[in-house]
């Protein structure tokens, strides 16, 4: 089955506890992207990843780190977590066609609270 | 330029009547615009995509009217049913230039039986 998995699904942890939130899809696709959401500001991009070893900034970047070091994983880094990164996190994959992305698919998400 | 702006923030709406959710871009250089339905606990899912060349986009229950004048666009969700009941975001995307996927705020859809 196509799919986006992302591990842990729900993480409670303390502030400055450095934690990891996998992501790995099995659609060969190039793109991968981490969003989270919050009530009332829907999904905000954290990071992308138009293929292995290239990464960029989206637009909520600071506190978090990636890394693309094989075409399926994408995992998300929080170095030093603080109480405002409680959120819920999406990773998402999509393919590309002559040079365009595709639809992206979701994974379940993963819950995170940091106290 | 990157906004998308998406209203209403929440809806309730009666089985068999119609869900009317509207957005409105900046960026121009957008080329596609989808809709993603979200149930609870769930990632989201596209539902519907539309061109900016066409002004309209029907599949089954669901309709994006796309106006490229006012820059705007909207999601009809004829005879709405329970099931319907989802959060829904627009989105506007340039998928051939900026990578990034560019999100309204979403919508709270609850159909009553």
């Amino acid at each position: 089955e196509a799919q986006v998995t992302q591990n842990p699904r729900y993480l409670i942890t303390v502030t400055g506890k450095k934690l990891t939130v996998t992501c790995s899809q099995n659609m060969n696709h190039e793109y991968m992207s981490w969003y989270r959401q919050d009530p009332g500001l829907g999904l905000r991009q954290i990071y992308y990843s138009m293929n292995v070893e290239v990464t960029d900034k989206g637009d909520v970047p600071e506190g978090y780190k990636v890394s693309r070091k094989e075409k399926r994983n994408f995992p998300l880094i929080l170095e030093s977590p603080s109480p405002n990164q409680t959120s819920l996190y999406f990773c998402a994959s999509s393919s590309r066609t002559s040079g365009r992305r595709n639809e992206q698919f979701f994974g379940p998400g993963t819950r995170l609270t940091v106290l | 330029q990157q906004q998308v702006k998406q209203s209403p923030q929440s809806l309730i709406v009666q089985k068999g009547g119609i869900s009317i959710i509207n957005c409105a871009y900046e960026n121009t250089a957008f080329d596609y615009f989808p809709w993603y339905q979200q149930f609870p606990g769930k990632g989201p899912a596209l539902l519907i995509a539309i061109r900016p060349d066409v002004s309209e986009k029907k599949e089954g229950r669901f309709t994006i009217s796309f106006n490229k004048s006012a820059k705007q666009f909207s999601l009809h969700i004829m005879d709405s049913q329970p099931g319907d009941s989802a959060t829904y975001f627009c989105a506007g995307d340039n998928q051939g230039g900026s990578e990034k996927l560019v999100f309204g705020k979403g919508t709270k859809l609850t159909v009553n039986p």
